[in-house]
């Protein structure tokens, strides 16, 4: 199956310290989207990104997709406690076949 | 309210003794999928459907079987459940390649 790539696998940051998520690929993706994770739950979609070099943002977050279309980030501006959680990437493909990122686990230290 | 129900949400079974996880969403999405996940591994694809009577291998189909006689439900079954197995399952719905909808999960454990 396709392979992507997500770095670092686990961060700790002090509350209020910006933290970022890369998602890497060896080949173009069709789309990539953000999902989040809160602990003991499950995957949440944050948002898709489809066009070459598409930013967009959500409130504190945002989102990257890169011009060569094989990489992304995600980035969160000075974290607070409910960003908690695991974040995964994934490259979605018609017929609903999902490729999951590893996902990046993210503690805030309040 | 739009979601994806999946039961049970815990369970802990015998090797070899057949069960099945129900999963139902209420979007009148076409596409549904089951998914493992395991620490360090991620999410993974185990089976997708496109529709009523159409489903396909993911990326770790084996061990598992999957129906889908009706467009809202899509049960996961383990004919022969075996301890690798273990792990924590998610069913999904999406509508094309849109974002997927995720089910509240179900830790099972095959001891």
């Amino acid at each position: 199956g396709q392979q992507v790539m997500q770095i670092p696998q686990y961060q700790h940051v002090q509350e209020g310290e910006d933290f970022t998520t890369y998602c890497n690929s060896s080949t173009t993706l069709s789309n990539i989207q953000w999902y989040k994770q809160r602990p003991g739950g499950h995957p949440v979609f944050l948002i898709q990104l489809v066009k070459s070099g598409e930013v967009k943002k959500q409130k504190r977050l945002t989102f990257q997709f890169g011009e060569a279309k094989k990489n992304s980030s995600l980035h969160i501006t000075a974290t607070q406690t409910t960003d908690v959680g695991t974040y995964f990437c994934a490259e979605g493909l018609f017929g609903n076949q999902f490729y999951f990122g590893t996902g990046t686990s993210l503690t805030v230290i309040p | 309210e739009a979601q994806v129900t999946q039961n049970p949400r815990y369970l802990i079974t015998v090797t070899g003794k057949k069960l099945t996880v129900t999963c139902s969403q209420n979007m009148n999405h076409e596409y549904m999928s089951w998914y493992r996940q395991d620490p360090g591994l991620g999410l993974r694809q185990i089976y997708y459907s496109m529709n009523v009577e159409v489903t396909d291998k993911g990326d770790v189909p084996e061990g598992y079987k999957v129906s889908r006689k009706e467009k809202r439900n899509f049960p996961l079954i383990l004919e022969s459940p075996s301890p690798n197995q273990t792990s924590l399952y998610f069913c999904a719905s999406s509508r094309g390649t849109e974002g997927a909808f995720f089910g509240q999960g179900t830790r099972l454990t095959v001891v």
